[in-house]
């Protein structure tokens, strides 16, 4: 049990540009997070699959912005055109069930 | 819809001091409730999980407490030290969706 890894653990991009960030959670957890967590607040939830199917998306997970979970393994968030608004740490974390999440170290993104 | 409110934002302790982080939320239909602790440009590292059905939860020096029916949980970190330095995060799982909510955090500074 190696815990949630997360993949680039930074990008830079200029605006307009495309980025894929991955997460491989702990094995046989069923139950994968993606959160969204700008300076001096707490971690918004973005989506969350349950094997690999997309139970719930938040109202924040604009059209611009896909996650899959093929196979009920990695995940991956794509973000089309992206914005400087978009400029934020991207938090994945997995869980079995209803108990306690495990967090990665997240992927900083930059927006120039 | 969930909301999360922990007080204080900030906190600067003397080494030693015992302190006591607090976090309220709205929606009392939570599976369990979970205390995070993030260091700067870092993912979440949890520290406790109290399930709905439990009053408190210890690991070490750390105690937090849950009162599902007012909606709080505390978080005691006795004899504090400086690499306590952190932001807390509080996060009730549950409510009406499978996720958990988080505040803005007490960001905690333990002074040598």
């Amino acid at each position: 049990d190696t815990g949630v890894s997360q993949d680039p653990r930074h990008k830079i991009t200029k605006r307009g540009q495309n980025v894929t960030f991955r997460c491989d959670p702990i094995s046989e957890h069923n139950r994968l997070y993606w959160y969204r967590q700008t300076l001096g607040q707490g971690p918004e939830f973005l989506t969350y699959f349950q094997n690999e199917a997309q139970l719930e998306k938040s109202r924040l997970l604009s059209d611009r912005f896909s996650a899959e979970r093929p196979k009920g393994s990695f995940s991956t968030l794509e973000i089309q055109r992206t914005e400087q608004g978009d400029s934020a740490m991207y938090l994945c974390a997995s869980s079995q069930s209803r108990e306690k999440l495990f967090f990665g170290s997240g992927t900083q993104l930059s927006v120039l | 819809k969930q909301e999360v409110t922990q007080i204080p934002a900030a906190l600067s302790v003397p080494e030693g001091e015992n302190l006591v982080l607090n976090c309220s939320f709205t929606d009392s239909a939570i599976y369990n409730l979970q205390w995070f602790r993030q260091d700067p440009g870092k993912g979440l590292t949890s520290l406790l999980l109290i399930q709905s059905s439990q009053r408190e939860q210890t690991s070490g020096r750390l105690n937090a407490s849950l009162d599902k029916s007012s909606g709080r949980s505390t978080l005691y970190i006795a004899a504090s030290q400086p690499g306590d330095s952190a932001t807390y995060l509080c996060a009730p799982y549950g409510g009406s969706n499978y996720k958990l909510t988080f505040g803005k955090g007490t960001l905690l500074t333990v002074n040598p």
